[in-house]
């Protein structure tokens, strides 16, 4: 089966970097994605990475290293808005190879920003 | 506007009363899914739909029903709600190959269960 393990909850200043971290043990792994959700809202996609490496877009990052069944998100600049809970989601294939990839999701890391 | 919408968003029943929250989407996406969300427990996969007439059950499909009998609309059926399916249910879709992993969502739909 598929597991994926980030912390609950992450405290922050505003103004400052936080990084969420992701481990993950999965068969037929394809990808990580991060999803934002705000208190009575619905997650919203943040990024996907396929490749190890960084990828960057605005003060969000998210980095993959496959080898090591890793991710994380990098949050820059933290603004109150931050404030939310953070998923990571592994993307991955039946390994029977038929049919369509599978989303599985961690339960999710609470990011509280603090003046 | 691309989104999905479910209704309704808000429901208080009781045990034992069959109820149906509807999903749909204007995006074209072959692939549909329900998840359920309880504190401390993340999103949980109730059941999927990688196209019309397919459908499969996720990790928490014990009580719900589902079909997809047109692309567009995935409802979830709860034949005889329990007060353990009490919950916020997401609807969400997405391409079934390529693109960047983006699935999306619908408002969510608070259920309680007398």
């Amino acid at each position: 089966g598929q597991s994926l393990e980030q912390p609950s909850e992450v405290t922050a200043v505003e103004g400052a970097i936080v990084q969420i971290n992701c481990t993950y043990q999965t068969s037929g792994f394809y990808g990580l994605s991060w999803y934002q959700q705000h208190d009575g809202g619905a997650p919203t996609f943040l990024s996907y990475n396929a490749l190890d490496g960084l990828e960057e877009t605005g003060r969000f990052s998210s980095f993959l290293s496959r080898s090591d069944s890793y991710g994380y998100l990098l949050l820059q600049e933290l603004q109150m808005k931050d404030s939310a809970s953070y998923f990571c989601a592994v993307r991955s294939y039946p390994s029977s190879g038929a049919g369509s990839y599978q989303l599985t999701f961690g339960k999710g890391t609470k990011l509280s920003v603090i003046p | 506007e691309a989104q999905v919408t479910q209704n309704p968003r808000y429901l208080i029943t009781v045990t034992g009363k069959k109820l149906t929250v509807t999903c749909s989407q204007n995006m074209n996406h072959e692939y549909m899914s329900w998840y359920r969300q309880d504190p401390g427990l993340g999103l949980r996969q109730i059941y999927y739909s990688m196209n019309v007439e397919v459908t499969d059950k996720g990790d928490v499909p014990e009580g719900y029903k589902v079909s997809r009998k047109e692309k567009r609309n995935f409802p979830l059926i709860l034949e005889s709600p329990s007060p353990n399916q009490t919950s916020l249910y997401f609807c969400a879709s997405r391409k079934t190959s390529g693109g960047r992993n983006e699935q999306f969502f619908g408002p969510g739909t608070r259920l309680t269960v007398l």
